[in-house]
């Protein structure tokens, strides 16, 4: 199981939106309802920001949403915060294979 | 508050064994999931394992097939990985992770600290 492919960077000013891609293939993204999304802080755990493909858990703030189209997840963050500057992982399951695959990650930077 | 808490993590030389612990609190632990996922220096994250809410069905990544054991004790609230002909690209933070639910397909909710594994040759 190959991973979900993302672009390693993307960037904004404050107050922009950046919208992240996650490229996979109809046995995991597009075939699955469990993508999520996560954020990293250089040196932290990372934090849940997207389950269930759309949902956001609670206090996540709504700046954070998500969508699907065929076999690509896409998180966007609206308002962008200098506190937005992270690493950020798409997930997924692989039903086909029954395994969890990340995302290669994505750098964002708040100019 | 819940709380992952793991140990274990040490220096071990390449085909070593090892067993990493995650102590859990603050949730009902035979309610959810539970998940190792590593992340080598530098890298990006790699899940490695998961095991139902009961123990009855667990999965893991290609890497670490056939050398990795998952396991969980409810009685005592906690999740173990027992790690087996460890290699050097084994070397990695080894997070214990909450599922988000009973369902092993879904997120990855809550995220312990992590403990450092490092394989050397």
């Amino acid at each position: 199981q190959s991973a979900l492919t993302q672009p390693p960077s993307a960037s904004g000013s404050p107050g922009q939106s950046v919208t992240i891609s996650c490229t996979g293939t109809s046995r995991d993204v597009g075939g699955s309802d469990y993508v999520s999304w996560y954020q990293q802080h250089p040196g932290k755990a990372p934090k849940l920001m997207i389950y269930a493909v759309t949902e956001r858990p609670s206090g996540v703030p709504d700046r954070f949403s998500a969508s699907r189209s065929g076999n690509t997840a896409s998180l966007t963050v609206s308002g962008l915060q200098a506190e937005d500057e992270a690493h950020y992982y798409c997930s997924s399951f692989a039903g086909s294979s029954n395994v969890l695959v990340f995302g290669t990650g994505t750098k964002v930077t708040v100019l | 508050e819940v709380l992952l808490v793991e140990s274990g993590g040490v220096v071990v030389q390449s085909g070593g064994s090892l067993r990493l612990s995650c102590a859990a609190s603050g949730f009902i632990f035979d309610d959810f999931a539970m998940h190792w996922v590593r992340q080598a220096p530098g890298k990006g994250l790699e899940w490695v394992s998961l095991i139902s809410w009961d123990g009855g069905i667990t999965h893991y990544a290609d890497s670490v097939k056939g050398r990795f054991t998952i396991s969980r004790d409810n009685s005592k609230s906690s999740l173990y990985v027992r790690m087996n002909s460890l290699r050097t690209d084994d070397t990695a933070l080894y997070y214990c992770v909450k599922g988000h639910s009973g369902n092993y397909k879904s997120a990855f909710h809550v995220w312990g600290q992590g403990t450092m594994v490092t394989v050397s040759s």
